[in-house]
């Protein structure tokens, strides 16, 4: 899982309350992104910032909020908007180049009743 | 639009058989492929990935791809497999010139069998 860390491994709420999923990285990448997994739908794209203070929506943004107020740290806030919050969320970093090889974290599991 | 099939759900092979796990992808333009696995509860991990040149890839564990631009197809493979291969792969797939996003397939399940 490199040098990226989530926190924490199990989350669980009840419905209505907003919940904030913490990532860190320590690769000095410039690009980080949250990708929420559900059975058999592979992964989707939450929000992915290139740069600090800058994030972008992805696929599936409704009922999420990001902030990238430093390099290292994109945390994600599950708000209560959220129609099926419970998943699996990975969050994942890269060089913003050409490639842009991605490197993931070990992923927080969210479970809301 | 750029999208990633994986045909096959599940896969299993005897230990010590030869593996492939399949992946087609839909993309205008030229693809950057890549293939990740995932255990249990965990992050998902690289293996190897296409960008240009040769069209056999080698990665870890000793994974291999076939990059095969006509069948547009970038199909993972192993030349023996291991009891501890077993997990999920997803192949993904981005066009540098298009969308910044990398598009996953949905993943193929790999049991080996002792």
């Amino acid at each position: 899982d490199g040098g990226i860390t989530q926190s924490p491994k199990y989350l669980f709420r009840k419905e209505g309350q907003n919940v904030t999923l913490s990532c860190e990285q320590n690769l000095n990448h410039d690009a980080m992104y949250w990708y929420r997994q559900d059975p058999g739908q592979g992964l989707r794209l939450i929000y992915y910032s290139q740069i600090v203070n800058d994030f972008q929506k992805g696929d599936i943004a409704e009922g999420y909020s990001v902030s990238r107020e430093k390099k290292e740290s994109f945390p994600l806030t599950v708000t209560s908007a959220q129609k099926n919050p419970t998943a699996f969320y990975l969050c994942a970093s890269s060089t913003w180049d050409r490639v842009r090889e991605q490197y993931f974290g070990p992923g927080t599991r969210l479970t809301v009743t | 639009a750029q999208s990633v099939a994986q045909p096959e759900d599940q896969v299993k092979v005897a230990e010590g058989n030869p593996l492939t796990v399949k992946c087609t992808y839909s993309v205008s333009g030229n693809p950057y492929l890549f293939w990740y696995v995932q255990y249990p509860n965990r992050g998902l991990q690289f293996l190897l990935k296409y960008i240009t040149g040769d069209n056999l890839v080698k990665g870890s564990y000793g994974f291999e791809a076939e990059f095969n631009k006509s069948q547009t197809s970038f199909h993972l493979k192993k030349p023996s497999a291991l009891v501890s291969d077993s997990a999920l792969y997803f192949c993904a797939v981005r066009v540098p010139t298009g969308a910044n996003n990398l598009f996953f397939g949905t993943g193929t399940r790999l049991t080996v069998i002792p």
